[in-house]
């Protein structure tokens, strides 16, 4: 029972222009949201986050996006730079039932094109 | 100085053998995961410790053993390691009293078994 999906595996996008990554969720429960990046032989790192109280968050070139009613995320990268290459995944944890436990998507790789 | 540092990086061992991958923080942080990243790239939560604790127990074969001597070190033990044991574990830390949900991962160690 996959509760995120990320449905692109990969996207491809010139350098300067806008990447958005998606992410959808099926738990109502859910009520905190992060974005993982991920280059290889890395571990994940922590890029950004958004609780269910808000629907927009922005660190730099960097926003989240949270619709709740659609169950529905997306990760704004303005504009790309070709640093920015990497996997990045989407998580979710319902902080009131089970705390710090995350589950997160299979990843979206970006690739930006100088 | 790497924030959280996990020991082999890479494991190639046979079916039926016990292995061991250690893990190890110095942020100072009360909470320690073990996340098991599969050849779908799922990357799933098998345990969570808090100050020594077990505190989340995913549905994990009794042959996976996790042991926290104390909270900066949380070490995974596998007994009678079976083909599908192969994936890359990722250990992690956070924070529990700032509960940003912010995980810090190590780079994840690599194992194969034939």
């Amino acid at each position: 029972d996959q509760q995120v999906k990320q449905n692109s595996p990969s996207l491809s996008v010139q350098e300067g222009r806008i990447s958005i990554l998606n992410c959808d969720y099926t738990n109502s429960m859910f009520d905190y949201f992060l974005w993982y990046k991920k280059y290889p032989a890395e571990g994940p790192t922590f890029l950004i986050s958004i609780s269910s109280i808000k629907d927009k968050n922005e660190d730099g070139r960097f926003t989240v996006f949270l619709n709740k009613s659609a169950k529905h995320l997306s990760l704004h990268i303005v504009p790309s730079q070709p640093g920015d290459s990497a996997v990045y995944f989407c998580a979710a944890s319902s902080r009131k039932s089970s705390g710090d436990k995350l589950t997160f998507g299979t990843g979206t790789r970006l690739a930006v094109r100088p | 100085d790497t924030a959280v540092s996990q020991t082999p990086k890479y494991l190639v061992t046979q079916m039926g053998n016990d292995k061991s991958i250690k893990c190890e923080q110095n942020l100072g942080h009360d909470t320690m995961y073990w996340y098991k990243q599969d050849s779908k790239k799922f990357l799933k939560i098998m345990f969570s410790y808090n100050n020594k604790e077990l505190i989340i127990n995913e549905t994990v074969p009794n042959r996976f053993s996790p042991k926290s001597p104390d909270k900066a070190h949380l070490n995974l033990h596998i007994n009678s390691l079976e083909l599908g044991d192969s994936a890359v574990y990722f250990c992690a830390s956070s924070s529990h009293t700032g509960n940003t949900g912010e995980l810090f991962f190590g780079e994840g160690s690599r194992l194969t078994v034939l």
